[in-house]
């Protein structure tokens, strides 16, 4: 039971290209979204996230488009750098219990070429 | 480094023995997280931690698994009699109580057992 997918195991991108990499949800009760990035040999590092009242968050060269009545989020990078070569990860959190968990797709890795 | 911190970064085990890992938090946040994952998936939740309190088990956490966070600082995990099929990264994280969405990782134990 995959609640949070990510389609696209990798994906290519030119310098200064835009990024985009998808994410799917089933979880209707899941309401706040957030974007990990993860070099080899490191933890995850925080990159964006955002709020189900929202459908776009920005921050930088990174931005955030959630639809939610597709239950579909995008994660934008323009313009791509080499030193965003990395995967990416997309999760997912919602309310209820005591812990915020998070649950994670299973990634994207992504190449940007010089 | 207010970073979180993992120790070991790799641990090579026979099948059979007891490993014990070790993560200390950034300082000021009270809620600890324990997640594995396995190559090609997104980090799985196993455990939660609100200061000293083990509040939540995923039901990935078998009985050869114990969590402890004594005094609500740094955490241990430990895994008796490895199996095979717990090689994995096991990965420690760790969020305020203001801002508890948005966890930090640390860089994880890369753990192989033979």
């Amino acid at each position: 039971d995959q609640q949070v997918k990510q389609n696209s195991p990798s994906l290519s991108v030119q310098e200064g290209r835009i990024s985009i990499l998808n994410c799917d949800y089933t979880n209707s009760m899941f309401d706040y979204f957030l974007w990990y990035k993860k070099y080899p040999a490191e933890g995850p590092t925080f990159l964006i996230s955002i709020s189900s009242i929202k459908d776009k968050n920005e921050d930088g060269r990174f931005t955030v488009f959630l639809n939610k009545s597709a239950k579909h989020l995008s994660l934008h990078i323009v313009p791509s750098q080499p030193g965003d070569s990395a995967v990416y990860f997309c999760a997912a959190s919602r309310e209820g219990g005591s812990a915020r968990q998070l649950t994670f797709g299973s990634g994207t890795q992504l190449t940007v070429l010089p | 480094d207010t970073g979180v911190s993992q120790d070991p970064r790799h641990k090579i085990t026979k099948r059979g023995q007891n490993v014990t890992f070790r993560c200390d938090p950034i300082s000021e946040h009270n809620r600890l997280y324990w997640y594995r994952q396995t190559l090609g998936q997104g980090p799985e939740f196993l455990t939660y931690f609100q200061n000293e309190a083990q509040l939540e088990k995923s039901r990935l956490l078998s009985d050869r698994f114990s969590a402890e966070r004594p005094k609500g600082s740094f955490s241990t995990l430990e895994i008796q009699r490895t199996e095979q099929g717990d090689s994995a990264m096991y990965l420690c994280a760790s969020s305020s109580r203001n801002f508890n969405e948005k966890l930090f990782f640390g860089s994880g134990t890369q753990l192989s057992v033979l």
